[in-house]
């Protein structure tokens, strides 16, 4: 059974472009959230997708937006990218709102 | 909101000890505590979990204990190998809420051969 796929892997931007990632849950997984790692502020909680719909929202601007599509796959946005906005982008998915998450390997974004 | 604090940042041990990392939350409706481990260029990965209806679980060679009313929980970890050497999250929410875990900021576990 193939895992959570993050695309892309690594990217690089520079400051005021734009960003999409994309993320594929495990076949059958409704529920995809989305996760921020750094090295200062370790992993914060970006959003939560149910079925199509934001379940939960962590404490980021606006610049941060996501979807999620009718089979599963979410991408998140962010727009007019700031130097601190380089991270670990990590999706997690499960089967529904109480099952283990299963974290993809992360796509790494760099802005310059 | 929910805030997780663990520690230590860092533990080196020697293969065969055992290891504790110690977590403390603050939010008292949280009641699901997992714990992951992430390995260099990877995502993390859950290696136990706990809910607030139980005191201890364990799992071969790790356990988790949860204190509800000093609101903290604890790994273990016996007979460390070398490949246990990673860095351990713990983390809390809601059950319900599973994808919105707060995490701690983890400890960076070296078990040397």
């Amino acid at each position: 059974k193939a895992g959570v796929t993050q695309t892309p892997r690594y990217l690089i931007k520079t400051r005021g472009q734009q960003v999409t990632l994309s993320c594929s849950p495990i076949s059958g997984h409704r529920s995809v959230s989305w996760y921020q790692q750094t090295p200062g502020q370790g992993l914060q909680f970006l959003f939560e997708y149910f079925s199509e719909t934001q379940r939960n929202k962590g404490n980021f601007p606006g610049r941060f937006s996501g979807r999620q599509f009718s089979n599963s796959r979410s991408e998140m946005n962010v727009s007019t990218l700031e130097l601190g906005d380089s991270a670990l982008y990590l999706c997690a998915s499960s089967i529904g709102t109480t099952g283990e998450l299963f974290f993809g390997e992360g796509s790494r974004l760099t802005v310059l | 909101g929910e805030n997780v604090e663990q520690h230590p940042s860092t533990l080196s041990v020697q293969e065969g000890d055992s290891a504790v990392i110690k977590c403390t939350y603050s939010d008292s409706a949280s009641n699901y505590f997992p714990w992951y481990k992430q390995e260099l260029g990877k995502g993390p990965q859950l290696i136990i979990d706990i809910r607030s209806n139980v005191g201890e679980k364990k799992d071969q060679r790790i356990a988790v204990t949860l204190n509800k009313t000093a609101k903290h929980f604890s790994l273990h970890i016996t007979e460390t190998q070398p490949e246990d050497s990673a860095v351990y999250f713990c983390a809390a929410s809601k059950v319900g809420s599973q994808g919105n875990l707060i995490f701690g900021k983890g400890t960076k576990l070296s078990v040397k051969p």
